[in-house]
């Protein structure tokens, strides 16, 4: 079945630490996007790719960085400089805006998301 | 589009009942809007792309409409049941990359 995996499910960082979150598609979507959600917000923007090799901040990119190497694969790392990291973060995908005509158009696909917390 | 907002944040029906609640945009640069349903411990599925002022989708139970001259849609559970529970979000585009997320509106549907 086509869908999108992100690992881990839960993870914890300590102070100054790096870590790295996973997302992978098998949906053949050139778009991938990362979303951040805090208690009583809506989902926002982190980064987003429509290609690959290539990517784009989004509203809330600081202390974040990402790469596009493979079309599966759309990596967030969550660096020391982020100094509010725990949140939940969703991974999503999507036939690039490009593909699509008035009339013709496809939601984002999304991942079961990752927990991250400090310790 | 800059302001999303959802009302309400939640609600409690009893199975049963009949229930609505709405997705408020601007109505400039409008170019889609969708809904997405968010169980707990699962991804956003998504339930309607709507992108015609006018426009009314149905999927069951569930049913939308879109206001594109004036910035909203509402979203219509019809007998509602306890796997409805869940989170309604709506999301608008101007036809960029970028969607704006609402806050979503928490439905609970009780036994």
């Amino acid at each position: 079945d086509g869908g999108i995996t992100q690992s881990p499910k839960y993870l914890f960082r300590k102070e100054g630490q790096n870590v790295t979150l996973s997302c992978e598609q098998n949906l053949n979507h050139d778009a991938m996007y990362w979303y951040r959600q805090d208690p009583g917000q809506g989902l926002r923007l982190i980064y987003y790719s429509q290609i690959v090799n290539d990517f784009q901040k989004g509203d809330i990119a600081e202390g974040y960085s990402v790469s596009r190497e493979k079309k599966e694969s759309f990596p967030l790392t969550v660096t020391s400089a982020q100094k509010n990291p725990t949140a939940f973060y969703l991974c999503a995908s999507s036939i690039p805006m490009w593909d699509r005509s008035p009339g013709s158009n496809q939601p984002q696909h999304f991942g079961d998301g990752t927990r991250l917390s400090i310790l | 589009i800059l302001n999303v907002e959802q009302s309400p944040q939640s609600l409690h029906v009893q199975e049963g009942d009949s229930t609505n609640f709405t997705c408020s945009f601007p109505s400039s640069n409008f170019y889609a809007l969708h809904w997405y349903r968010w169980e707990t411990a699962k991804s956003p599925e998504a339930l309607f792309v709507m992108t015609l002022n006018g426009d009314e989708k149905k999927k069951g139970r569930i049913s939308a409409t879109l206001n594109t001259k004036e910035g909203y849609s509402y979203l219509y559970i019809k007998g509602s049941q306890p796997e409805d529970s869940a989170t309604y979000l709506c999301a608008p585009t101007s036809g960029t990359y970028k969607y704006i997320f609402g806050t979503g509106t928490r439905l609970k549907v009780l036994a």
